[in-house]
């Protein structure tokens, strides 16, 4: 069964400073990847989306995540952050089935905490 | 263009009763999928809808069912309910079932007493 595991719950970091937020999933074949932000109060907006290809991946926003096989991981990262980006972050996978049908999983989220 | 809608936005039931949340897809979309959202955790896949016919379904009871209408609007189902079924419902739709990004609702906001 597929899963992921986002370590972190809490991360508070200095505007300006980089960012990166962990993701480690479990799938057996190779899976299709995401980053899905959710403001208070709103829906998930998907920042990136990793099936195959170059494994360093742009978003929006300025974000970018790299697909580790090896590690089973696919961390997000952001050079400078911006208090816009105050927000709870979600990884996901999103294996194809035989019968061509997709399920979305999400991992717990990261709150990311802006500080001035 | 209208991306996916939800309704109600907030609402508040008893225990033991019944609740219809509803759902119309991003224009072109054809794919809806539920979730939900318990607060501080992330989204929990329910069921998937395509072609008005549930294509896969989640570690959900029975108690949650669905439906998807010829203009591919949707709606989730509660019976019973339980304090435990408290959460934001989030509806999401896709180009088709495998399409890959979701594109989601707003939600709605479930509060049982």
């Amino acid at each position: 069964a597929q899963s992921v595991t986002q370590p972190d719950i809490h991360i508070t970091v200095s505007e300006g400073a980089s960012l990166e937020l962990r993701c480690n999933y479990s799938y057996g074949a190779t899976p299709y990847l995401f980053w899905y932000v959710q403001s208070p109060g709103q829906g998930l907006q998907l920042l990136l989306k990793y099936f195959s290809g170059d494994t360093l991946v742009q978003g929006i926003k300025g974000f970018e995540a790299e697909f580790k096989r090896s590690q089973s991981s696919f961390n997000l990262r952001k050079p400078s952050v911006h208090w816009s980006d105050a927000a709870e972050y979600f990884c996901a996978v999103g294996p194809i089935n035989s019968g061509g049908y997709q399920k979305v999983t999400f991992g717990t989220g990261t709150k990311l905490q802006v500080i001035p | 263009d209208a991306g996916v809608t939800q309704s109600p936005t907030h609402l508040i039931k008893t225990r033991g009763q019944q609740v219809t949340l509803r759902c119309s897809p991003k224009s072109g979309h054809d794919t809806v999928s539920w979730y939900q959202q318990a607060l501080g955790q992330g989204p929990q896949f329910i069921f998937q809808y395509y072609e008005e016919e549930e294509r896969q379904r989640g570690n959900f009871p029975d108690r949650f069912s669905g439906h998807q209408f010829p203009n591919y609007s949707s709606e989730l189902n509660v019976n019973a309910l339980l304090l435990g079924d408290s959460a934001l419902y989030l509806c999401a739709s896709s180009l088709k079932p495998s399409a890959g990004e979701l594109f989601f609702g707003e939600g709605s906001r479930l509060t049982v007493l």
